[in-house]
């Protein structure tokens, strides 16, 4: 198995600009999850995915943030317009219909410059 | 509500000694517990997970973790520490009926020759 798959793997950018995060979850896993990883904020779950329905987006951040699950084997986490401060690594991870009891398989993470 | 802490930011082992990287929790109902472990510019790896049973988990690459409800604690152990796990390490509970995970801050991890 590939496991879970983020592009692009690093991503510098101006302020003002869209940026456009992806990731491929496992196959047949059917919850996906978007965090973000920051020195003075630790590990944060962005929003929550289960059978493609967003359930759970109180982390994100604010309007600026997006995220979409058109299929099973595709989300996206839009950031529009970018600022510095959403200078982080992105991690995208999905989980196995097994239910709560299963384990989530991150991604190798999008480290985000906003210059 | 839930919750979990990692109250050391860092520990310091040398090579072939014990290690404990600590973590304590607080949940309603029964705990679902996790350690992930994260290596320079690298995602998280699952190492091990207590769902019920053994107090005792195993896991990836000699570590284990071991239950303690009474002090509502989930230490992550190894018996003989390698320069190789030096990392970032990460405690994590089950967030309510959905299974989201709350992570702790983290412990970083460095074993010395």
């Amino acid at each position: 198995d590939a496991g879970v798959i983020q592009s692009p793997r690093h991503e510098v950018t101006e302020m003002g600009q869209e940026v456009t995060l992806r990731c491929k979850p496992i196959s047949g896993h059917n919850s996906l999850f978007w965090y973000r990883q920051t020195m003075m904020r630790g590990l944060e779950l962005l929003i929550y995915f289960n059978n493609n329905v967003p359930i759970d987006d109180s982390g994100m951040p604010e309007d600026r943030f997006s995220a979409k699950m058109p299929n099973a084997s595709f989300s996206t986490l839009k950031i529009q317009p970018s600022e510095p401060r959403d200078s982080a690594v992105y991690f995208c991870a999905s989980r196995g219909s097994g239910g709560w009891s299963e384990t989530q398989y991150f991604g190798p993470g999008t480290r985000l410059l906003v210059l | 509500a839930q919750s979990v802490a990692q109250p050391e930011d860092q520990v310091n082992v040398a090579e072939g000694n014990p290690l404990t990287v600590k973590c304590t929790y607080s949940v309603s109902g029964n705990p679902y517990l996790f350690w992930y472990v994260q290596y320079p510019n690298r995602g998280l790896q699952f190492l091990l997970k207590y769902i019920t049973g053994d107090n005792l988990v195993k896991g990836s690459y000699g570590f284990e973790a071991e239950f303690n409800k009474s002090q509502t604690s989930f230490h992550l152990k190894k018996p003989s520490a390698l320069v190789s796990d030096s990392a970032l390490y990460f405690c994590a509970v089950k967030r309510g009926s959905q299974g989201n995970l709350i992570f702790g801050k983290g412990t970083k991890l460095s074993v010395k020759p």
